[in-house]
Parts: structure tokens; sequence; C-alpha cells
């Protein structure tokens, strides 16, 4: 079975520190792994994917994740936090083995920045 | 206009009613998808289409029926609606496999239903 869990419902930052929402995965092969962000009253934008390669994947705004197979996580990290940051952010996984693509989404993580 | 754009944006109606929610796309992906949102408990996926003659049930399609009418639309129908299918609907499409766009999805900006 495919899975994500993502332990913080909130995570609250200072405008300027560094953020990390966190994301475990469990798949029964290897993975594709995602983040998506949802800023209110909106749909989900894509942000960054892991499919092969380098372990640290950068993506949109200034966001990054490092997969870690051992841990099997894919942590989300940005160095300065802003404002306007502040959204809900999935993880969502896929096993690179299967047929039939789909994707399983985390509970979600909602970030909050404060000034 | 938006790459996803979905009918209506929100919808009040009563338990029984047969509602239809619809989802065109201008992206030309073949994949398309309907998606339930539930606070604190993230997305899960009703029904998958992969092209307009293939049609996937998710982990959650009790009560929901879809129709790929083409490839550029995808309609999500509830045929007595309750009131626990109050929720956020997004559609969302993306590139099949293989290729980099595969699973990259592109939301539309949802329909709010509430069933009272």
């Amino acid at each position: 079975a495919q899975s994500v869990a993502q332990p913080e419902d909130q995570v609250n930052v200072a405008e300027g520190n560094p953020l990390t929402v966190k994301c475990t995965y469990s798949v029964s092969g290897n993975p594709y792994l995602f983040w998506y962000v949802q800023y209110p009253n909106r749909g989900l934008q894509f942000l960054l994917k892991y499919i092969t390669g380098d372990n640290l994947v950068k993506g949109s705004y200034g966001f990054e994740a490092e997969f870690n197979k051992s841990q099997t996580s894919f942590h989300l990290k940005k160095p300065s936090a802003l404002v306007s940051d502040s959204a809900l952010y999935f993880c969502a996984v896929r096993d690179r083995g299967s047929t039939l693509g789909r994707l399983y989404f985390g509970r979600g993580t909602q970030l909050t920045v404060w000034p | 206009d938006a790459d996803v754009t979905q009918t209506p944006r929100n919808r009040i109606t009563k338990t029984g009613k047969r509602i239809m929610l619809e989802c065109s796309q201008t992206k030309g992906h073949d994949r398309m998808y309907w998606y339930r949102q539930d606070p604190g408990l993230g997305l899960r996926l009703i029904y998958y289409s992969f092209d307009v003659k293939d049609i996937n049930k998710g982990e959650i399609s009790d009560g929901y029926s879809v129709s790929r009418q083409a490839q550029a639309k995808f309609s999500l129908s509830l045929e007595s609606a309750i009131p626990n299918q109050t929720a956020l609907y997004f559609c969302a499409t993306s590139d099949p496999d293989p290729g980099p766009g595969a699973n990259v999805l592109t939301f539309g900006a949802g329909s709010r239903l509430t069933v009272l």
C-alpha cells in the first residue's frame, strides 16, 4: 500500500527564519515524490518533484526538498520564510512501478509565517 | 482564462438532489481526475480517466459517477446528494507517462458543495 504522512498539522515560523515541513512516505517500490501548495480559495499548485538523480530538489518560490531513502522522508525546506509563504502544503507520492499512475496525498500542513 | 475551469464554484443543494460538477481544460492533457478535499483528510481520489474511453474508480467512488465527454471535459455527478458529500471538489489534469509532465497535476480552483 502507498501512503504519505505529514506529522504536523500546523507549522508556525517567524519571517526570515528557516522553515521545514515534514513528510514521510510508504511505497512498495521506489517513489516519485511531490510537494503542492494551496493558497486560500485556490486550487493546489505544483511546487517541486523528485523523480531520480540528485536527492536535493529545488522548486518554485525558493523552496527545496531533500529525498532521504533510508528515512523514507521528503521534507520541504526554505532558508528564509516570507509571510506570503503562509498556505496549506501537501506532500504526495506515487510508486514508480505502478501502472496506475495515481498520486496519494498527505493530509496537509498549514504553514503560518508571522511578520 | 484558467487552464482548468470548474463550474459551479459554489453550490448549495438539498439531500436527494442530483448534482453535476463540470470541468473543462485547455492544457491538452489526456489524464483527468476528480478529488475531494475535507479538512484534516487531505485529498482523496474519486475517479480518474486516462483518455476518453478509460474511466477508473478511485478510493472513494461510492455515491459518485463521472462522464468523459471529450478529451477536454470531465464531469462528476452525485445522483442523490447526501450531507456527508459536503466538501470541496477539485478537478485536475496531467500528461501521460512517461514524460516530465507525468503526475504534475494542474488543478482547477475548486467547487464548494454544501448538501443540506
